[in-house]
């Protein structure tokens, strides 16, 4: 049980480059979220969904798109990367239908991105 | 706005020693949980305490909703909980479901032999 994981790890862009984080979780939750973290902070929500083939905008949604075509996965996409986009991304999950009262997320290691 | 507020901003403890940290939250919550993120950035579930009390070996936590905040206890600091404890709520439900955390700032504690 590998619970969240995120690729790659760690990678460094050109503006106007882009890319996509991937996301994968082997807990069969509804919920998948995608948060970014800069210096001294806590994290903010990007984007979430609530289920397959379902996206909605979080807190700070601007120069981001994503994508969930299957329930385990959830992709992050910069179409055009800018400086101000250098963070540290976080993919989070919550809630299974077999506990509906139960709504912790559980937090992959992060991917630590840096747009020149 | 909404609020989350950590405190202390910064903690150094000798080894051994114990410590509470606190979070206030300005609006009713559905969920509070606590994290500690280690030196290495990885963020590790502690606690997921909408109400009461919880322990897990050296740490235990304890939310008062109606007062609206909640405290962690460190007992017998290791150089091992060194790093950033952030308190986060879920004051919304998202559209359609799934919750919103907003976290604190975080207290970032320092373990010295």
């Amino acid at each position: 049980n590998a619970g969240v994981t995120q690729t790659p790890k760690f990678r460094v862009l050109k503006t106007g480059q882009s890319m996509t984080l991937l996301c994968a979780q082997d807990m069969n939750h509804e919920y998948m979220y995608w948060y970014r973290q800069d210096p001294g902070m806590g994290l903010r929500l990007i984007h979430y969904s609530v289920g397959e083939g379902t996206t909605a905008k979080g807190e700070v949604p601007d120069g981001y798109n994503v994508s969930r075509l299957k329930k385990q996965n959830f992709l992050l996409g910069l179409e055009s990367a800018a400086p101000s986009q250098t963070s540290v991304y976080f993919c989070a999950s919550s809630y299974s239908m077999d506990n509906p009262s139960y709504n912790e997320q559980f937090f992959g290691p992060g991917t630590r991105l840096t747009v020149l | 706005g909404i609020q989350v507020e950590q405190s202390p901003p910064d903690l150094i403890l000798q080894e051994g020693a114990n410590s509470t940290l606190r979070c206030n939250f300005s609006d009713s919550v559905n969920n509070l949980q606590w994290f500690h993120q280690n030196p290495w950035g990885q963020l590790i579930n502690l606690f997921y305490i909408p109400s009461g009390t919880k322990q897990n070996g050296r740490l235990s936590a304890t939310t008062v909703a109606t007062e609206r905040y909640s405290l962690l206890y460190i007992s017998s600091s290791q150089t091992t909980d060194s790093g950033v404890y952030f308190c986060a709520v879920d004051f919304y439900i998202l559209t359609g479901g799934g919750n919103k955390l907003t976290f604190g700032t975080g207290t970032q504690l320092k373990v010295e032999l």
